[in-house]
C-alpha cells in the first residue's frame, strides 16, 4: 500500500513569495490534515478536512494560507505573501476516518523562507 | 488547548525503563501517541479512548485516566530503536479539535 505523497521536499523562497505544496493521501482515506511543525515544536494543525469539507481549521491563518481538496482526494496548501515565520516543515497526513484513527504522515516539505 | 507533557526530555541506558505523561485541562475523547525521530515525520504508537483503556505493543503500553484527564506512556526495557521524541496528541470531541503536545526528547544511550 502506497503511503502519503508530498511534494515538492523542499522549497526556498524570499519573503513575499508565494508557495503551494501538494499532498496525496492513502486510498480511501476519507480525513486529511495539513500540520506546520517549527523546529524543536510539536506539530500544529493548520487544516483539517472530512471528504471534501473543512472540519477544522480554526488555526490556519486565513490571511495568508489558503487550503482546497476539490474533489475529496489530494490537497493543496498554499502560501501568499510568505513570512520569515512560515519557515518550516509542513506535514501531510490523512486517516481512514475521523475520530480516534491512526494518522499516517508524509515525509513533510520543508520550507525555508529568506 | 495544548496539552502538557512531562518531562521535557529524559536520558536513559538501555534496559531501563520511562514514563512520559500527557495532561490536559478539558475532557478528552482520546489519546493519542506518536514517536518521531530526527528528520523524519512522526509514527503511530497507539491510541486510547476514554474508558480508562490501558493497551500495549510489546515493550511500549500506555493507560489514559479519563478522570485526571491524563495518559501515561511506558516504555519497558529501552531499546536504542526508542530514541526519539514523543507526543502525544489529544481530541475533546469525536474527531475535532485535535492538537499536539510539545513533546518529550528520549535519549537512549548504550
Amino acid at each position: 500500500e502506497a503511503g502519503v505523497a508530498q511534494s515538492p521536499r523542499y522549497k526556498i523562497i524570499e519573503k513575499r513569495q508565494s508557495v503551494a505544496f501538494w499532498c496525496n493521501p492513502i486510498s480511501g482515506h476519507a480525513t486529511l490534515y495539513w500540520y506546520q511543525q517549527i523546529l524543536g515544536q510539536g506539530p500544529k494543525l493548520l487544516i483539517q478536512f472530512q471528504n471534501n469539507g473543512v472540519v477544522d481549521d480554526s488555526q490556519l491563518p486565513k490571511d495568508r494560507f489558503s487550503a482546497e481538496r476539490l474533489k475529496g482526494v489530494d490537497s493543496t496548501l498554499k502560501i501568499q505573501p510568505a513570512k520569515l515565520e512560515d519557515s518550516a516543515v509542513y506535514l501531510c497526513a490523512s486517516s481512514i476516518g475521523q475520530g480516534a484513527y491512526e494518522q499516517y504522515f508524509g515525509p513533510g516539505t520543508r520550507l525555508t523562507v529568506t | 488547548q495544548q496539552p502538557v507533557q512531562s518531562p521535557q526530555a529524559v536520558i536513559l541506558r538501555e534496559g531501563e525503563d520511562a514514563v512520559i505523561n500527557c495532561s490536559s485541562s478539558k475532557a478528552l475523547y482520546s489519546v493519542h501517541w506518536y514517536r518521531q525521530k530526527h528528520g523524519e515525520a512522526p509514527v503511530f504508537l497507539m491510541i486510547l479512548l476514554k474508558g480508562g483503556e490501558q493497551k500495549g505493543h510489546e515493550k511500549i503500553s500506555a493507560s489514559f485516566n479519563e478522570k485526571k484527564q491524563q495518559s501515561s506512556l511506558y516504555l519497558t526495557a529501552s531499546q536504542l530503536s526508542y530514541s526519539g521524541t514523543y507526543f502525544c496528541g489529544t481530541e475533546d470531541n469525536y474527531g475535532q479539535n485535535f492538537v499536539f503536545g510539545p513533546g518529550t526528547r528520549l535519549s537512549v544511550l548504550p
